[in-house]
């Protein structure tokens, strides 16, 4: 079965610091995996997808998150912090019969 | 602009009355999805269906039904409302191949 554990339910950072959202998974095969962003009373968006491609995987507003086998982690990285990318943040995996799976989510707070 | 649309951003209801939360996609997309999201829990799979007529339950299945009767929509159904069925309710679709997902933007259902 497949699972996904978001490791922190609150980062705070200051604008213009580096952003680290952690997320681990477990998967009995392959996973396709994903980040998406809900920004207060907005529906979800996609920031980007991991589908066994490069294991970098680049997304929207400057986010990327890195796919390491190894430690079963998809962590979510952003350079320098921004206002507006505060948000709730759910790492997702995708199950064999198409099914979403999400995590816990991790609420962004970004200081002035 | 491809689209999932719920029907209602806001319902406010009472116990024991029976809810219909509606669902409709314009990308003649065969995967049909029904989550709930509460907070500290992420999303939970409530139900979903991969063609007409065909439905199978998700995580959270009790208290709840579905109908798929025709292909671009997917209604879900509180038999008889509860207090504890008060969150927010995110209908997806996706492809066949499971390329992409896209959320409509909520119902807020608070059941008094």
């Amino acid at each position: 079965a497949q699972s996904v554990t978001q490791l922190d339910s609150h980062v705070s950072v200051s604008e213009g610091t580096p952003v680290l959202l952690r997320c681990n998974y477990s998967s009995s095969y392959s996973p396709s995996l994903f980040w998406y962003v809900q920004h207060p009373n907005k529906g979800l968006q996609l920031l980007l997808k991991y589908t066994s491609a490069a294991t970098l995987v680049k997304g929207i507003n400057g986010f990327e998150a890195e796919f390491k086998k190894s430690e079963t982690s998809f962590h979510l990285t952003k350079p320098s912090a921004h206002m507006s990318d505060a948000a709730e943040y759910f790492c997702v995996v995708s199950s064999q019969g198409g099914k979403l799976i999400f995590g816990q989510g991790t609420e962004l707070s970004v200081k002035p | 602009d491809v689209k999932v649309t719920q029907s209602s951003r806001y319902l406010v209801k009472r116990t024991g009355e029976k809810v219909f939360l509606e669902c409709v996609q314009d990308m003649d997309h065969e995967n049909m999805f029904w989550y709930r999201q509460d907070p500290g829990l992420g999303l939970r799979l409530i139900y979903f269906s991969y063609d007409v007529k065909m439905k199978e339950k998700g995580d959270i299945p009790e208290g709840y039904s579905v109908s798929r009767e025709k292909k671009e929509r997917f209604s879900l159904i509180l038999e008889s409302a509860s207090t504890n069925q008060t969150s927010m309710y995110l209908c997806a679709s996706s492809s066949r191949d499971r390329r992409g997902y896209t959320f409509g933007s909520g119902t807020r259902l608070t059941v008094v």
